[in-house]
């Protein structure tokens, strides 16, 4: 079965400065990939996904990038953080046809002060 | 793209109780599953229960059972007997026709012993 690493599980930065979020898989090859935020007790905002190494969709203009530079490497990044990019950061995958469920990491809590 | 509405924020049920969390969808695609997923305090997304569209039959797994009404696009998820453990936020998933994944705002299930 699958398994999806993400880290670091809790992160505090100062405004200003750069983000690295990594999440790896094993257990599968060429999985559909996603990052969601979660705003405190709020829902998964979809960030960016992607079917395949260097193909990447944004969903939603923002502050932050995304890069696949591996099949089972999938990060999120940023130049400058602001206090609003704080919240808990999901990793997901998706098997091969497009109605399979999704499979989550264990989340990355970041703030930024 | 699709949405997926959950229309009420905070449920209570009493232990051993059955409570239905509500949630409709928007989809230009034919063939669907449907997803509800559990999001315990720990943060760990868990997969409650899935729905395949072109199926007539509610899916049911123990406890959980869902009332799937396609026409309306209506994806209901009922709890029958319900435990302290079932306390959490959940959530109601729509996969789309590009590989994306949709989430409802979610719904924070209380449960009193």
């Amino acid at each position: 079965s699958q398994t999806i690493h993400q880290w670091p599980a809790t992160l505090v930065q100062p405004v200003g400065s750069p983000l690295s979020l990594e999440c790896t898989v094993e257990g599968t090859s060429n999985p559909n990939l996603y990052w969601y935020r979660q705003a405190a007790g709020r829902g998964l905002q979809l960030l960016f996904y992607s079917v395949g190494i260097g193909q990447i969709s944004s969903e939603v203009p923002q502050n932050l990038s995304a890069s696949r530079p591996q099949d089972r490497q999938f990060i999120l990044s940023s130049k400058k953080l602001l206090l609003s990019d704080s919240g808990f950061y999901l990793c997901a995958l998706r098997r091969g046809p497009k109605n399979t469920e999704a499979f989550f990491g264990q989340g990355t809590r970041l703030t930024v002060v | 793209a699709q949405t997926v509405t959950q229309s009420q924020p905070e449920m209570s049920v009493q232990e051993a109780e059955t409570v239905t969390l509500s949630c409709t969808y928007d989809t230009s695609e034919s063939d669907y599953y449907l997803f509800w997923y559990k999001q315990p305090p720990s943060r760990q997304m868990i997969l409650v229960i899935r729905q395949e569209a072109y199926k007539q039959q509610n899916a049911t797994e123990n406890r959980f059972s869902v009332n799937f009404q396609k026409a309306a696009k209506s994806f209901s998820l009922k709890i029958s007997d319900s435990q302290l453990g079932d306390a959490a936020m959940y959530f109601c998933a729509c996969p789309g026709g590009n590989n994306d994944m949709r989430f409802g705002a979610g719904t924070r299930l209380t449960v009193k012993p």
